[in-house]
C-alpha cells in the first residue's frame, strides 16, 4: 500500500527565513510520480510540482526548490527567503499509474505560517 | 478556461437530510474524482470515474453514490447526511493516468447538524 507522511504539522517562521518541508513516501512500485500541491487560505489546491520516480535531479523554480532522493524515499520542499504569501498548508502526495482510478495519495500536510 | 467548476462553495445540512455535490470539467478528461479533507488527514479518495458510465469506489465510499453519464459531470450524492461527514469535498479530474496529476475544483465545505 502507498503512504505518504509529512511529520511537520505546522512550521512557523519569519519574513526571509528559508523552511523546509519534509515529505517521506512508501510505495512498491519502481514507477511513480510524487506531487506538492499548495493550499492557500482561501482553500483551492494549487499544483506546484510533478516528478517521476526516474528523474532525481532536484529542481529549482524562483524561491522554491525539491530535493528528491530516492534512497532515502523523501521528496522535500524548500522556500528561500519566505514571504507572507507563502503562508498556505502544503501536501506531498503519490501516484502511480497502476493506482485504481489514478489515485493521489496524500500526506497529511504541513502548515506553513510565514510571520512579516 | 473554466477547469473544475463544484457547486455549491459551501452547504449546511441537517442529519439525515440528502443533497447531491455538483462537478464539471470543460477539459474533455477521462478520469474524475472526489476527495474529502480532514484536518491531519490530507485528502482520501471517496469514488473516482475512469470514462462516462464508468465508476468505482476509493477509500472511504460508504454514505456517498456517484455517477458518470457524461464526460464533463461526475455529481456526488450524499444519501443521508451524517456528522461523520462534516468536511470539505473536492473534486478533481486529469488527462491521462496518474503522471499529469489533477486539476481540483474550489471546494466544497459541507457542514451536517
Amino acid at each position: 500500500a502507498q503512504k505518504v507522511t509529512q511529520a511537520q504539522t505546522e512550521i512557523s517562521v519569519v519574513e526571509k527565513e528559508d523552511v523546509t518541508l519534509d515529505c517521506v513516501y512508501e510505495t512498491r512500485d519502481t514507477t511513480y510520480y510524487l506531487f506538492w500541491y499548495k493550499q492557500p487560505p482561501s482553500g483551492e489546491l494549487v499544483f506546484l510540482i510533478r516528478r517521476n520516480s526516474f528523474d532525481e535531479q532536484n529542481e529549482i523554480s524562483g524561491r522554491y526548490s525539491w530535493n528528491f532522493q530516492k534512497s532515502t524515499s523523501s521528496f522535500n520542499f524548500t522556500i528561500t527567503a519566505s514571504q507572507v504569501v507563502d503562508s498556505a498548508v502544503y501536501f506531498c502526495a503519490l501516484s502511480d499509474p497502476g493506482a485504481a482510478g489514478n489515485k493521489l495519495t496524500f500526506g497529511g500536510g504541513t502548515r506553513v505560517l510565514v510571520k512579516p | 478556461n473554466a477547469g473544475v467548476t463544484q457547486t455549491p462553495k459551501f452547504q449546511v445540512l441537517k442529519t439525515g437530510q440528502s443533497m447531491t455535490l455538483q462537478c464539471a470539467q470543460d477539459m474533455n478528461h477521462e478520469y474524475m474524482s472526489w476527495y474529502r479533507q480532514d484536518p491531519g488527514m490530507g485528502l482520501r479518495l471517496i469514488h473516482y470515474s475512469v470514462g462516462a458510465g464508468i465508476t468505482d469506489q476509493g477509500e472511504v465510499p460508504n454514505g456517498y453514490n456517484v455517477s458518470r453519464s457524461t464526460t464533463e459531470d461526475f455529481p456526488l450524492r450524499l444519501l443521508s447526511a451524517a456528522p461523520s461527514q462534516t468536511s470539505v469535498y473536492f473534486c478533481a479530474s486529469s488527462r491521462d493516468r496518474a503522471i499529469y496529476g489533477y486539476t481540483f475544483g474550489s471546494g466544497t465545505r459541507l457542514t451536517v447538524v
